[in-house]
């Protein structure tokens, strides 16, 4: 049982525009930032946004983040057959004293 | 660049203790604002996060593997450690080290290193 809450999976078809949600509480997304990672199989997982809705370099710009309150968004627009892959949203945890991360989404392109 | 590399026996016996080590190249350490963290993902499931330290040895871990988590770092091999007692077949994972900046706009765990698969089994 992850402390965020998100969709075990979505699909969406190529060129088209997908959201990911993540729910967590006042400890962690209602007081800290929200960062997203992506987990290619087999591979570490890769900071895609930081900050809530920041991009690090060299990342596209067809990711983006959002937060309100207790809950974050990763939307990923103009999906590419690259973009299959695992997602998960994670935030400190005041509570907690450490991080915490969403349980993941598995992202297939139709 | 910096680089993060997870080093440790692949195998370890039920009831022995998990030992990995993370060498960082590329950056030190020891600078200041960076935090240095364990986080594992056993196989097919998602993230969990460890513990984290800091250069001085301040350490934070995660209260359901507390009793049996040691953090600690080496700053003159530009290395930390995570030791993790008395392993079940329930802790085989594949384990991270990542770095955590600590920023007044937040913190992120922004370079991961690339894994190391670790299974308990006799």
């Amino acid at each position: 049982q992850s402390v965020l809450t998100q969709p075990p999976s979505v699909s969406e078809a190529p060129r088209q525009r997908v959201t990911i949600s993540c729910s967590g509480s006042s400890s962690n997304i209602g007081n800290n930032a929200v960062n997203w990672y992506q987990q290619l199989p087999g591979k570490a997982p890769k900071l895609l946004i930081y900050y809530d809705d920041l991009l690090p370099s060299g990342v596209s710009d067809r990711f983006s983040g959002s937060k309100s309150g207790t809950s974050a968004s990763l939307a990923i627009s103009g999906l590419q057959s690259e973009d299959e892959a695992d997602y998960y949203c994670a935030a400190w945890d005041d509570r907690l004293n450490g991080w915490v991360f969403g349980g993941g989404t598995k992202l297939t392109v139709l | 660049q910096l680089q993060l590399q997870e080093s440790g026996p692949g195998l370890v016996k039920p009831s022995e203790t998990l030992s990995l080590t993370c060498t960082v190249s590329g950056g030190s350490i020891s600078s200041s604002g960076y935090y240095w963290g364990w986080i594992r993902q056993p196989p097919g499931k998602g993230l969990e996060w460890i513990g984290t330290i800091y250069y001085s040895g301040s350490t934070d871990y995660n209260p359901s593997l507390k009793s049996r988590v040691t953090i600690s770092v080496d700053t003159s091999k530009n290395q930390f450690s995570l030791k993790l007692s008395s392993v079940t077949a329930a802790d085989t994972a594949v384990y991270y080290c990542a770095r955590d900046p600590y920023k007044s706009s937040g913190r992120a765990l922004d370079y991961w290193g690339q894994g190391t698969l670790v299974t308990v089994s006799s």
